[in-house]
């Protein structure tokens, strides 16, 4: 069965270092997500993504953020300079629609410590 | 702007009794409903959903949901609890003006033997 998969797993940086989170969505999905989940809190969206563009972000995915899909397959999400309360579950989902009734499938997530 | 409620951080059954798990969500326009399981160390999958049709859907692992428009609820419940259903439980909206993902705080289910 396809799967989002999501790399690394865990990272741990350095308050102000830029990081990386890799997502490789379901092949044949067009809409790819970022959620984060900071412990013991909801899981909050972050982004979406469409066509090569930001289709809606939330308030948390300031000028620090930001998404690409740099090839066929990978998704990303860069945070520039992290911040001690950047540290969170991130999870990066993917659908093959856009309606309110279409699933997004998640990743394994990756849990980010900064330090 | 809608919203999830999930009553309960916590809910502990014995091996065997009924679970429930409540939800419930504020809409200005119809909804769409899911409900996700996440596994100690997982991520989040997707246990069923409810989008327009039958109130009572069925999803994996013997666990069903049941839309009630009139009590804005859509609680999760399974007749028979298993040791391997620990893990938490969130339930989500989602409405087709918006792109995201509305949660809910999510329920630990624990179980006892």
């Amino acid at each position: 069965e396809p799967e989002v998969t999501q790399t690394p797993s865990h990272q741990v940086t350095q308050m102000g270092q830029e990081v990386i989170l890799r997502c490789v969505p379901i092949s044949n999905h067009l809409y790819f997500y970022w959620y984060r989940q900071i412990l013991g809190q909801k899981v909050e969206f972050l982004v979406s993504f469409y066509n090569n563009e930001i289709s809606e972000k939330s308030e948390i995915f300031d000028d620090q953020f930001s998404v690409e899909r740099p090839d066929g397959s990978n998704f990303t999400l860069k945070i520039r300079s992290t911040k001690l309360e950047d540290s969170a579950m991130y999870f990066c989902a993917s659908s093959d629609g856009l309606a309110g009734e279409e699933t997004q499938y998640f990743g394994p997530g990756t849990r980010l410590l900064v330090l | 702007a809608q919203s999830v409620t999930q009553l309960g951080s916590h809910v502990s059954v014995s091996e065997g009794a009924l679970v429930l798990l409540r939800c419930n969500y504020s809409s200005s326009v119809p909804p769409y409903l899911f409900w996700y399981v996440q596994y100690p160390n997982q991520g989040l999958q997707l246990l069923l959903k409810y989008t327009t049709g039958a109130t009572l859907v069925k999803g994996i692992n013997g666990f069903e949901a049941e839309f009630k428009k009139s009590e804005t609820s859509f609680h999760l419940t399974k007749p028979s609890a298993h040791m391997s259903d620990a893990a938490e439980y969130f339930c989500a909206v989602h409405v087709d003006s918006n792109y995201q993902l509305i949660w809910g705080a999510g329920t630990k289910l624990i179980i006892k033997p």
